[in-house]
């Protein structure tokens, strides 16, 4: 089983749609939680983090954590052209940072 | 700003050739990492290292080798390269664990083995 799985993509939204995105981790212990946008050809740059369970809003970006489900999201509300990108989960344990294969988000003007 | 700094953007070795990623961070940071990222496969960890002198194998370390002899530096070694191991590294370092911890990623260092 891999550390950290995300939903297979590509995710195609509409302009001002909502984009989910989907994580989930297999070590139980693990401690702290980010996603990541990567644009083509550039390194990944840190969008959100997040450690308590619930959720965390920071501008049109929400993340949400539940520890007991192993489950950690990403919504983005209000989709721009300008959020298309590969979105990357990473989770951090001990220190240890592993991250899933990334989700590929297109949003349609 | 944080700064992580690749010493190549592009690279071009020879099979077999032995090949040298060097990694430089200016933040003092403990921490440091080296993945490759290749399509579909998103970003898969090599090596990391918590201290000077101290590695760890990540995920897929066949093949690879490390050495951290300076807090900044973190070396990547391709002891004998292969063309499996054309793909984008990236290097990225962390400060001390903690709930709110961010990577910094370098540049990244496109390899080509020919």
């Amino acid at each position: 089983q891999k550390e950290v799985e995300q939903n297979s993509g590509p995710l195609s939204v509409p302009e001002g749609a909502i984009a989910s995105l989907n994580c989930t981790y297999s070590d139980r212990g693990s401690q702290s939680f980010f996603w990541y946008r990567q644009y083509s050809g550039k390194s990944p740059e840190l969008i959100m983090f997040i450690y308590s369970n619930g959720d965390k809003e920071d501008g049109r970006f929400t993340a949400q954590l539940n520890k007991a489900s192993q489950y950690v999201s990403l919504l983005i509300r209000d989709s721009q052209p300008s959020d298309s990108a590969t979105y990357l989960c990473a989770v951090l344990n001990d220190y240890k940072l592993s991250f899933g294969a990334g989700t590929t988000v297109t949003v349609r003007a | 700003d944080v700064k992580v700094t690749q010493s190549s953007r592009y690279l071009v070795k020879r099979t077999g050739e032995k090949v040298f990623l060097e990694c430089v961070q200016d933040m003092d940071h403990e921490n440091m990492f080296w993945y490759r990222q290749d399509p579909g496969l998103g970003l898969r960890l090599i090596y990391f290292s918590y201290d000077v002198k101290m590695k760890e194998k990540g995920d897929i370390p066949e093949g690879y080798s490390v050495s951290r002899e300076k807090k900044e530096r973190f070396s990547l070694i391709l002891e004998s390269a292969s063309t499996n191991q054309t793909s984008m590294y990236l290097c990225a370092s962390i400060p001390p664990a903690g709930p709110n911890t961010e990577a910094f990623f370098g540049q990244g260092t496109r390899l080509t083995v020919v």
